[in-house]
Parts: C-alpha cells; structure tokens; sequence
C-alpha cells in the first residue's frame, strides 16, 4: 500500500516557463510534508516543506501547496531554470515523535534550454 | 562541515558474504536513518536511531542489523548478502529536515 504517490515519473518544461510537480497521499495523519530534490550519484537536498496547519509555504522560486481535503501537494517552480533538472521526491511524516518519512517514487525534471 | 558521510560509494559482493556500510555525521544531530532506494521506486526507511544506544526497525529491516553505540556513526551490517539486497543506500540525520549522504551504491552478485 502506496501511502505518497507520485503518479508523473517525468515531466518536461521549457525554461522560463513553470514546472509543477503533484503528489497525493492516502495516510491523514501525516502532518508534514517535504520536496527533495536529487541528482544523479548524489543524495536527496532538501528543498522546501509545509506543516499541514498551512496550504502554502514559498521560497524563492519554489512554492508547495497544500490542500488537506484532497490529500494532495504541489511543488511550482516559477521560472524553471536547466539547473532544476532533477528527480524530485515528496515525503511525509507523522506526528510520532521518530519523524519517520515516506517517500513517493519520484519525478524526473527536465528543464529544455 | 562534512555533514553526513558514507563510506564505501561502491561495493560488489558475492551472495552470503557480509559487510558494514559506515555513517558518520558531525551536526550533533540524535537522529538518524538508513534507507534504501531500489530503480525506479521512492526511498524506504530499513532502521532509525533516536539517539546513542536506541534503535528501532522500519519499513523493511529483514537481512539488516544496526547499532548506535556514539552520537556521530550509525552502521549498518549486511549479515548474508542477497541478490535482492542490491540497492542504492542512504543515511540521514536531524529530525526535520533530515539530511542525507551521497549513499553507497551495492550490487550482490
């Protein structure tokens, strides 16, 4: 049982223009949400997250929202740069206390020059 | 500041041989992971760590041991490699956000 899907495993945008990236999930206990994001032979950076008390949280370029009834997460890129080129993971945690995450399957990012 | 380091970035091993893939961080942090991530598929949780001498199991802990006898490493120990075992791991450390190695690549063959 899926409980974060990531049903795009890749998506391709144009530079300048804006990327967004979608993410659902199923478990209503989880309470924050993160975006990493990874490149090739590296580990996953932090990029940007949300506590579910907000719908949006921005910084710089990146912006995730968050609607709690739909069970669903957004990460906009706005302008999408080749640099963001990537595989983009969104994870979630549950007030446990262990802050144990689950990861969707990702979505690769290519930005064209 | 190195952050989380994990050491080797490669191995190959043949089926039943055992190894240590080592996690070393130097934030202080109490907490830390071990994850694996197979092709194609999200990264999932195998141990945690809350702190020095405190482990638990995560989503899939079978054919992986840990321990934490120091706030700084966190091994994890491959008792009888299987060729299912292949995977690329991750530690991490800190509770929110958590910050990860650049991972050990490991094939068994």
């Amino acid at each position: 049982d899926q409980q974060v899907k990531q049903n795009s495993p890749s998506l391709s945008v144009q530079e300048g223009r804006i990327s967004i990236l979608n993410c659902d999930y199923t478990n209503s206990m989880f309470d924050y949400f993160l975006w990493y994001k990874k490149y090739p032979a590296e580990g996953p950076t932090f990029l940007i997250s949300i506590s579910s008390i907000k719908d949006k949280n921005e910084d710089g370029r990146f912006t995730v929202f968050l609607n709690k009834s739909a069970k669903h997460l957004s990460l906009h890129i706005v302008p999408s740069q080749p640099g963001d080129s990537a595989v983009y993971f969104c994870a979630a945690s549950a007030a446990s206390g262990t802050y144990k995450y689950i990861f969707g399957t990702g979505t690769r990012l290519k930005v064209l020059a | 500041n190195a952050g989380v380091t994990q050491t080797p970035k490669f191995r190959i091993l043949k089926i039943g041989q055992s190894m240590t893939l080592q996690c070393t961080q130097d934030m202080n942090h109490n907490y830390m992971y071990w994850y694996r991530q197979d092709p194609g598929m999200g990264l999932k949780l195998i141990y945690y760590s809350v702190g020095a001498g405190i482990t638990d199991k995560g989503e899939v802990p079978n054919g992986y041991n840990v321990s934490r006898s120091t706030t700084e490493d966190f091994p994890l120990r491959l008792e009888l490699a299987a060729p299912s075992q292949t995977s690329v791991y991750f530690c991490a450390s800190s509770r929110q956000p958590q910050h990860f190695g650049d991972g050990t690549r490991l094939s068994i063959l």
